[in-house]
């Protein structure tokens, strides 16, 4: 069975850096064609795309957000790690992780974080 | 970066009504093209996949059609549990992107 959790602050304040974990069981990141991606989702609004991470360590990005983000892994632990700089009170969203497979589908989500930024 | 577009933003019908939601891609996308249906305070679930493959365990009243920049979504007899968001996402290459989602209310 696949399950993914989100961990991290709560609530951040403006130009803070934001460093999320998101901890998995049922697959490994060593897998060939495995990846995790972070998307979000602002209160209310639609979700957005912003990082994933594959098994040989290719890492993608939001071209919107690419300069303020840094996703990194740590497979021992089964963790994926997100960093998003300078971080803004647009930036309040619930934060997922989620399952890649050779397909690049989104199989298997965690149930979110939400940060809020704020001073 | 391709966009995807979703038609209605939202929508409101009865149980047992077909429901049709459209998505268009900006750039041919082939049928690399995701279906995700988001029920309230819960996380996104996928439910369909290459435009036609319906995710395991997602409900048979659930189609897909479409291919290179066009795509449907059916709900072929609307449930009380299909009350929810629905999203589009093309998965081709990244950035991936998501449509802006549709509404479905009774």
């Amino acid at each position: 069975q696949v399950t993914l959790r989100e961990s991290g602050p709560a609530l951040v304040k403006p130009t803070q850096t934001l460093t999320l974990t998101c901890t998995f069981s049922g697959f490994s990141l060593n897998t060939s064609g495995m990846c995790v991606s972070w998307v979000r989702q602002p209160p209310g609004k639609a979700l957005e795309w912003l990082a994933l991470i594959d098994w040989d360590d290719g890492k993608f990005y939001s071209t919107s957000l690419k300069t303020r983000l840094t996703i990194s892994k740590d497979t021992s632990k089964s963790q994926v790690v997100l960093t998003m700089t300078n971080m803004d009170p647009v930036d309040t969203a619930t934060y997922y992780c989620a399952r890649m497979g050779l397909r690049w589908t989104l199989d298997d989500w965690g149930q979110g974080t939400l940060v809020t930024v704020s001073s | 970066d391709i966009q995807m577009t979703q038609s209605p933003s939202s929508l409101s019908a009865s149980i047992g009504d077909r429901v049709t939601i459209t998505c268009r891609a900006s750039q041919v996308i082939s049928k690399y093209l995701a279906w995700y249906q988001q029920q309230p305070g819960k996380p996104p679930r996928l439910l369909i996949y290459a435009a036609s493959t319906l995710q395991s365990g997602a409900p048979s009243r659930f189609s897909g059609s479409g291919s290179g920049t066009d795509f449907t979504l059916t709900i072929s007899s609307l449930q009380p549990e299909d009350v929810a968001t629905y999203y589009c996402q093309r998965y081709n290459s990244a950035p991936q992107t998501f449509g802006q989602g549709t509404k479905v209310e009774l």
